[in-house]
């Protein structure tokens, strides 16, 4: 089955813990995400990777950290995470068909309370 | 600043009743231009999209989205509601030659049974 995996669903850590999320997909796509949802906010990306080794800062980066060693996983890194990254992320991917259509397919969550 | 705007938060429809979910963006260019549907507790999933070509595109569950280049606008529609289209609704645009992934705020979609 064609999915999008995190782990964990749900975490409760304390501020300064450094915390790793992971993201699996296992559909060859190239292109993955990590967004963050928060209520009146919509979703806001944080980071994005075109491929292997090839990351950009999306619209919120400040305080994470990713990785792209491997197509199949973009781990997201929270260094010494601080209540304000209190949020539910997502990690998303794409294939980058002929146009680039970006069509994605999402995860199913992160629940994060950092206290 | 590139941005997409959902002017409404909330959106309530009688069962039966069409529905529009509205959508306007600000973008350089040509955008390529989506909506997702999320329920309660899972993740995001992909309805529909214009990339380019007939200005009405169809997707899942019925719905269908119509993108007006001079008003810069992409709303969302359904001829005939359904209490299950009950859910959270997002539209997002990637702007032309770019890779970044831009969600409006999301309108929350009430169908009445």
């Amino acid at each position: 089955e064609a999915q999008v995996t995190q782990n964990p669903r749900y975490l409760i850590t304390v501020t300064g813990k450094k915390l790793t999320v992971t993201c699996s997909q296992n559909m060859n796509h190239e292109y993955m995400s990590w967004y963050r949802q928060d209520p009146g906010l919509g979703l806001r990306q944080i980071y994005y990777s075109m491929n292997v080794e090839v990351t950009d800062k999306g619209d919120v980066p400040e305080g994470y950290k990713v990785s792209r060693k491997e197509k199949r996983n973009f781990p997201l890194i929270l260094e010494s995470p601080s209540p304000n990254q209190t949020s539910l992320y997502f990690c998303a991917s794409s294939s980058r068909l002929a146009g680039g259509t970006y069509e994605q397919y999402f995860g199913p969550g992160t629940r994060l309370t950092v206290t | 600043a590139q941005s997409v705007a959902q002017p409404e938060d909330q959106v309530n429809v009688a069962e039966g009743n069409p529905l529009t979910v509205k959508c306007t963006y600000s973008v350089s260019g040509n955008p390529y231009l989506f909506w997702y549907v999320q329920y309660p507790n899972r993740g995001l999933q992909f309805l529909l999209k214009y990339i380019t070509g007939d200005n009405l595109v169809k997707g899942s569950y019925g719905f269908e989205a119509e993108f007006n280049k001079s008003q810069t606008s992409f709303h969302l529609k359904k001829p005939s509601a359904l209490v299950s289209d009950s859910a959270l609704y997002f539209c997002a645009v990637r702007p032309h030659r770019d890779d970044k992934i831009i969600f409006g705020k999301g309108t929350r979609l009430h169908i009445l049974p």
